[in-house]
């Protein structure tokens, strides 16, 4: 399996342009998530889906994100317009259908996205 | 409010050396707690995970320990090697937030040769 997979690595634009940040989770997860991390404040939840469906976006910064999940293969996280206090690394991750041992899940991380806000 | 605290927030050993990790957390009602390596430039990856039974688990050269009493966590690093390097992030579980995780900041090792 080759893991979660994140598109780009790096991206670099300028103050006002639209990012959007790409994850394909592990084939057969229904759970995923997406984090923010910086020095400053760590690793922070955005959002995360459960089967497709938006479950909690209470971590969303602002009405600038926005996160979709059309199908159980891929999800893309919005700015728009992008600030550069939005510069941080943002990290997608998966875990399995919850079950008997749900509270085992682990979450599955992706190599991360390293957004950078000119 | 759920909280995770690390420390120390950096730490710099030689190889060879053990060290240990300090993780305090006031997640209530407590369901499990992971410690997580992340390297430069990528993911974190779980390395052990604890329930409220167990005190004590080991990963090859790293060894979890749990007070649920206490809410305390350490990860010991036995005989360090330069790959050690990473960050090491302590993770909480709440019983009653689903699918939801409350992450400390993190401790920065560095192994020197």
């Amino acid at each position: 399996d080759a893991g979660v997979i994140q598109s780009p690595r790096h991206e670099v634009t300028e103050m006002g342009q639209e990012v959007t940040l790409r994850c394909k989770p592990i084939s057969g997860h229904d759970y995923l998530f997406w984090y923010r991390q910086t020095m400053m404040r760590g690793l922070e939840l955005l959002i995360y889906f459960n089967n497709n469906v938006p479950i909690d976006d209470s971590g969303m910064p602002e009405d600038r994100f926005s996160a979709k999940m059309p199908n159980a293969s891929f999800s893309t996280l919005k700015i728009q317009p992008s600030e550069p206090r939005d510069s941080a690394v943002y990290f997608c991750a998966s875990s399995p259908p919850a079950g008997r041992l749900s509270s085992y899940n682990e979450q599955f991380f992706g190599p991360g996205t390293r957004l950078t806000v000119l | 409010k759920n909280q995770v605290e690390q420390s120390p927030q950096s730490l710099i050993i030689l190889e060879g050396k053990n060290c240990t990790l300090q993780c305090n957390y006031t997640v209530s009602p407590f369901s499990n707690l992971r410690w997580y390596k992340q390297d430069t430039g990528r993911g974190p990856v779980s390395l052990t995970i604890m329930t409220f039974s167990e005190n004590t688990k080991s990963n090859g050269r790293y060894t979890a320990t749990l007070d649920a009493d206490t809410k305390q966590s350490s990860l010991h690093i036995t005989a360090s090697q330069l790959s050690d390097s990473a960050s090491y992030i302590c993770v909480v579980r709440d019983n009653n937030a689903g699918n939801m995780l409350t992450f400390g900041g993190g401790t920065r090792l560095m192994v020197k040769p």
